[in-house]
């Protein structure tokens, strides 16, 4: 069936350190893909999401691009800030009824 | 996009009782809602998805009887615990969707029980 795998973490970075959260997906057809994050607290928020490959997600500053020929969709962001500590979920939506499929999770935390 | 909210946010219980949690749309009219659960460092796993005013279609390997969900309204659905055992201990989640697969989630905060 359809999965996703993304990197363990938690992850910890110096504020303005590069991310990269890896994520990879098997699924079959072309399914659309996302990343969501859950500040402390909270709920799921969704923060980008590409629907066919080549196609690049972007928000606030991160970036994903859906990469068909390794099926991945790595996060990254060019420079962290303290404010994006939470846990960054990746997800594909496949499947007659489009449920979401959800990677482990990793947690990121920012440090100042 | 949708706010959606979950009450209670924690709940302690003894095994043995059951727990409802709802699931509340504050200003969305969820046609579809969803229920997951999450185990420490693991992925949301769906257990049941319903439409309002039909029965939940649960996922395989979840006990219908055992969870039960009713969404009695475009802006509410329940789950309940029945028979609550310590292995049902975990964080559930609620997520709305307004229209077809292709329509975006919205999710509640979480309630996590624990089952003594």
């Amino acid at each position: 069936g359809d999965s996703v795998t993304q990197m363990e973490g938690p992850v910890t970075l110096s504020e303005e350190a590069f991310l990269t959260i890896n994520c990879t997906y098997t699924a079959t057809g072309y399914p659309s893909l996302f990343w969501y994050v859950q500040y402390p607290g909270e709920g799921l928020q969704l923060l980008l999401k590409a629907t066919k490959a080549d196609d690049k997600g972007s928000n606030k500053g991160f970036e994903a691009t859906y990469r068909k020929e390794t099926t991945s969709f790595h996060l990254e962001k060019g420079s962290v800030q303290v404010s994006d500590s939470a846990v960054y979920f990746c997800a594909l939506r496949g499947g007659s009824q489009g449920n979401l499929i959800f990677g482990k999770g990793t947690k990121l935390s920012v440090k100042p | 996009g949708a706010v959606v909210s979950q009450h209670p946010s924690w709940v302690i219980c003894k095994s043995g009782t059951s727990v409802k949690i709802e699931c509340r749309s504050l200003d969305f009219q969820a046609t579809t809602m969803f229920w997951y659960r999450q185990f420490p460092k693991q992925s949301l796993m769906l257990m049941a998805t319903s439409n309002e005013g039909s029965k939940a279609t649960y996922e395989q390997g979840v006990e219908k009887d055992k969870f039960l969900i009713n969404h009695a309204s475009l802006t509410l659905s329940t789950l309940t615990v029945t028979s609550a055992h310590p292995e049902d201990s975990s964080f559930y989640i609620c997520s709305v969707r307004g229209g077809g697969a292709s329509y975006e989630q919205f999710f509640g905060p979480g309630t996590r029980l624990t089952v003594l």
